[in-house]
């Protein structure tokens, strides 16, 4: 079956980079991707990698996939207090070839401190 | 304009009431989905409608009847709710079926007393 799994948290002060990993167990997943969520607040798409690449950057954020070790991370350069959310790591999943699903790990919560 | 909107933001209702969840996107998306969150959980998937049509329901109990009236507008109507079905309640929307890129409302954040 499907599967998702993140670390729940993690802390870094303001300016470093932040790394949130993610690994997933269902070697056809399409796409895979990464949603922020404030407190209160719906989800956020940041970015999201097609399968057959192995980096996408785009602006402060690099996704790096190992599609071999099924191995996602999400890399943010020059992290800021506004970057303080819960990041979640998800993959689609076909059902049939026609229909698309979102399979959600459980969230890495980063708090950046000043 | 990449938003999806919900009403309402908050609702308190009784076991006993019945009450509508509303979701509006007007991005032409033909994929409309609704997910519960529980506190500290990932979303979960409970419908998806393609193009007017439901096309998944993810064993979601019947006291949940969701409904598409246009490709713009996604209801959840909610009968004799338990307590534990508290939670924020999400839409989401994407241009097709094949979730390339699904844009999420605020939620709509239920408690069931």
């Amino acid at each position: 079956g499907e599967d998702v799994e993140q670390s729940l948290f993690l802390s870094v002060r303001e300016g470093d980079s932040s790394v949130i990993n993610c690994t997933y167990t269902d070697s056809s997943s399409t796409y895979l991707y990464w949603y922020k969520q404030e407190p209160g607040a719906g989800l956020q798409l940041l970015t999201y990698i097609f399968s057959n690449m192995d980096m996408k950057q785009d602006q402060r954020l690099t996704v790096l996939l190992n599609k071999k070790d099924k191995h996602l991370s999400l890399r943010i350069a020059d992290t800021q207090t506004g970057d303080s959310a819960i990041y979640f790591c998800a993959e689609s999943i076909d059902y049939g070839g026609s229909q698309g699903n979102l399979i959600f790990g459980k969230g890495t919560k980063l708090s950046v401190k000043p | 304009d990449t938003e999806v909107t919900q009403t309402p933001k908050h609702l308190v209702m009784g076991m006993t009431n019945k009450k509508s969840l509303k979701c509006e996107q007007h991005m032409g998306h033909r994929a409309m989905y609704w997910y519960k969150q529980k506190a500290k959980k990932p979303p979960e998937l409970m419908f998806v409608y393609s193009y007017e049509k439901l096309s998944i329901n993810e064993s979601v109990p019947s006291r949940f009847s969701p409904e598409c009236p246009n490709s713009s507008l996604l209801n959840l109507h909610l009968h004799a709710l338990q307590p534990e079905d508290s939670a924020l309640y999400l839409c989401a929307s994407s241009q097709g079926p094949r979730a390339y890129e699904q844009y999420f409302g605020p939620g709509t954040r239920l408690t069931v007393t």
